[in-house]
């Protein structure tokens, strides 16, 4: 997707351990945004992001951290993952009300 | 109530039939009105995207909006087995906070 990496694509990781997954903009965009997608629940939003250091939760957001110290960095970390977070995370980036654009998207398994 | 309804499918129609996606929302602050279209394994893409009611056309794909009935559709014209994806609805209000809330998703199977 053209100016939003996120790595890792893929990962499998065990209970219990701290996991980061990074996304990565090139556009300047200042709102910046991580979902979950799991089947019957759609799109569930994890934290946002409205400029550098300035985050603030959404729905599911228990479990979870961010931290955004660049405007073309947005991290989102489990501190301890648990089987329920298993899940693939997307990462969206926005500027102003032109509809988002998103990243290729990080399967995360936790076993 | 959920703030946007759509159902999830599987629809499955034959190539070349007009497909009519359709979602509907309880929150009558909403003004902007989207759709993104998932491949399997991607990320959603905008698709099309609306301002207030109305119709808005692009090539084979037609959005209408009927906010007095808090009722959105995507209409595929001729329609391609490359069309076949999941699509979601999405819509926003106004204001500073532009956080968009999304439909689950109805999966569409276009059959050759």
């Amino acid at each position: 997707d053209a100016g939003i990496t996120q790595s890792p694509r893929h990962k499998v990781t065990e209970t219990g351990t701290p996991v980061t997954l990074r996304c990565h903009q090139t556009e300047n965009h200042r709102y910046m945004y991580w979902y979950r997608q799991d089947p019957g629940h759609g799109l569930r939003l994890i934290h946002y992001s409205y400029g550098v250091k300035d985050t603030d939760k959404g729905e599911v957001s228990d479990g979870y951290s961010v931290s955004r110290s660049k405007t073309e960095d947005f991290l989102l970390t489990l501190e301890s993952a648990t089987s329920s977070q298993t899940s693939v995370y997307f990462c969206a980036i926005s500027e102003g009300q032109d509809g988002y654009t998103f990243g290729s998207g990080t399967r995360l398994t936790v076993v | 109530q959920k703030e946007v309804e759509q159902d999830p499918g599987p629809l499955s129609v034959p190539e070349g039939a007009i497909v009519s996606l359709n979602c509907t929302y309880s929150n009558s602050a909403f003004q902007y009105f989207m759709w993104y279209r998932q491949y399997s394994r991607k990320g959603p893409e905008l698709l099309m995207y609306t301002y207030s009611s109305g119709n808005k056309e692009d090539g084979r794909f037609t959005a209408q909006v009927d906010k007095s009935s808090k009722y959105i559709s995507l209409f595929i014209r001729d329609s391609q087995p490359s069309d076949s994806a999941t699509y979601l609805c999405a819509m926003s209000a106004l204001g500073r906070d532009d956080k968009i809330i999304f439909g689950k998703g109805t999966r569409l199977h276009i059959l050759p």
